[in-house]
């Protein structure tokens, strides 16, 4: 049971906006930024997301995201192919990393 | 370019002990938090551990006392004591790197980069 509360799944089209969901709490999301995370299939996670808006460089701007209270969101516009993986967002929590269980998107 | 190596993964039985480091290279080691966190297979990603750059380390409680984060800044390494090992223990586990966004609304930590990852297995 992951602290923060993802869908487990989330599909579209190419070309589609894609939004996926990030429920925490007080103490996590309501207190503190959120960073996601996106993970291709066999590979390591990668850094999509941080500071609940922030992308690294080398992210495409068809990635954001937004935080409001205890909730956050990803969106992805403009859908590819090669979106398809598992996204996970992330919080602090009193001095711990809490991770929410994972979205895999899939491109129909 | 940064890079975290991952090494000491393998197959132990319940109870047991193992060790796994973490190589770092292409950024001040010492300047940086550390983390450990583990991914089962087909599972999410779940945090182990965190080391400051102080040594202040910092645990789940479904780990500690059981595991031990350290970090030697001479050899760019971070590792992981992991003792009175449970099958539940097994997963891929991930190196990666801490470290903070900076804006007027204070300071917001994050991990940016991971390593490739190493498997540990506990399992008779």
């Amino acid at each position: 049971q992951s602290v923060l509360t993802q869908p487990p799944s989330a599909s579209g089209t190419p070309g589609q906006r894609v939004t996926i969901s990030c429920s925490g709490s007080s103490s996590n999301i309501g207190s503190n930024t959120v960073n996601w995370y996106q993970q291709l299939p066999g590979t390591a996670p990668k850094l999509l997301i941080y500071s609940n808006n922030q992308r690294p460089s080398g992210v495409p701007d068809r990635f954001s995201g937004s935080k409001s209270g205890t909730s956050a969101s990803l969106a992805i516009s403009g859908l590819q192919s090669e979106d398809e993986a598992d996204y996970y967002c992330a919080a602090w929590d009193d001095s711990h990393v809490v991770f929410g269980g994972g979205t895999k998107l899939t491109v129909l | 370019e940064v890079q975290l190596v991952e090494s000491g993964g393998g197959l132990v039985q319940p109870g047991g002990s193992l060790r796994l480091s973490c190589a770092a290279s292409g950024f001040t080691f010492s300047s940086y938090d550390m983390h450990w966190v583990r991914q089962a297979t087909g599972k999410g990603l779940e945090w182990v551990s965190a080391i400051g750059t102080a040594g202040d380390t910092y645990y789940p409680g479904s780990v500690k006392g059981r595991f031990t984060i350290s970090r030697e800044n001479a050899k760019n390494s971070l590792y992981l004591q992991m003792n009175s090992l449970r099958a539940g223990d097994t997963a891929v586990y991930y190196c990666a790197r801490g470290t903070y966004y900076y804006d007027s609304s204070g300071y917001s930590p994050f991990i940016d980069y991971w390593g490739q990852g190493t498997l540990v297995t506990v399992s008779s």
